[in-house]
């Protein structure tokens, strides 16, 4: 049973579009961020919500919004697509901001 | 200075060799330290955890911390082809952001 799950696994889509990721984790934790991974692998937090509160926002444009309808949820929200977000998004799950667990990803490419 | 810190790579190291990887942060306050493995393609995986100056042992992982010098290190003894990954350091620091670094990549020699 997956602890940290996402879908799609890939999403291909055209610039201006707006699409979502969905996230689900089953650990019980009190915490989910969503991560961006660019083409250098540079792995950087996007959002943090815990206990459905917005803890942690790492000035991303306010094009990408994260909604969480309950703690085992945390989906990505992103309008207006742009080339740049062409990225591996990460979903991730902590109990009080400590060892986390990633889902498998979600390779975004906007043509 | 760069908040977390580490040699790209690649390390190359022969197999049952000790493969040590490398990290610094800028922030003193820093309380949590972690190492992950990224296998191309796949998620970061947590492959040990440190929050205190010294040795943290797990099998043939043992990561070093040194609060003091600003430094968490990850020792791998009896190095496998399996162990071919990217290694990458995170740090949580004093106001609770988790920061990671760029990554090492590290190749076993068979």
């Amino acid at each position: 049973d997956t602890a940290v799950s996402q879908t799609p696994k890939y999403l291909v889509t055209q610039m201006g579009n707006d699409k979502s990721i969905k996230c689900e984790q089953n650990l019980g934790h009190d915490t989910m961020y969503w991560y961006k991974q660019d083409s250098k692998k540079f792995l950087k937090i996007m959002f943090s919500y815990n206990n459905k509160e917005l803890i942690i926002n790492e000035t991303v444009p306010n094009r990408f919004s994260p909604k969480s309808p309950d703690k085992a949820h945390l989906n990505l929200h992103i309008n207006s697509l742009e080339l740049g977000d062409s990225a591996v998004y990460f979903c991730a799950s902590s109990q009080d901001f400590v060892e986390q667990y990633f889902g498998p990803g979600t390779r975004l490419t906007v043509t | 200075q760069k908040e977390v810190e580490q040699n790209s790579g690649p390390l190359s190291v022969p197999e049952g060799a000790i493969a040590s990887l490398n990290c610094t942060y800028s922030d003193r306050g820093s309380q949590s330290f972690f190492w992950y493995r990224q296998y191309s393609g796949k998620s970061p995986e947590l492959i040990m955890s440190i929050y205190s100056n010294g040795d943290k042992e797990d099998g043939r992982f043992t990561a070093q911390l040194n609060k003091a010098s600003q430094y968490v290190s990850l020792l791998i003894r009896d190095s496998q082809p399996s162990d071919s990954a990217t290694y990458l350091c995170a740090v949580i620091s004093r106001r609770d952001k988790i920061i990671f670094g760029k990554g090492t990549r590290l190749h076993i020699l068979p």
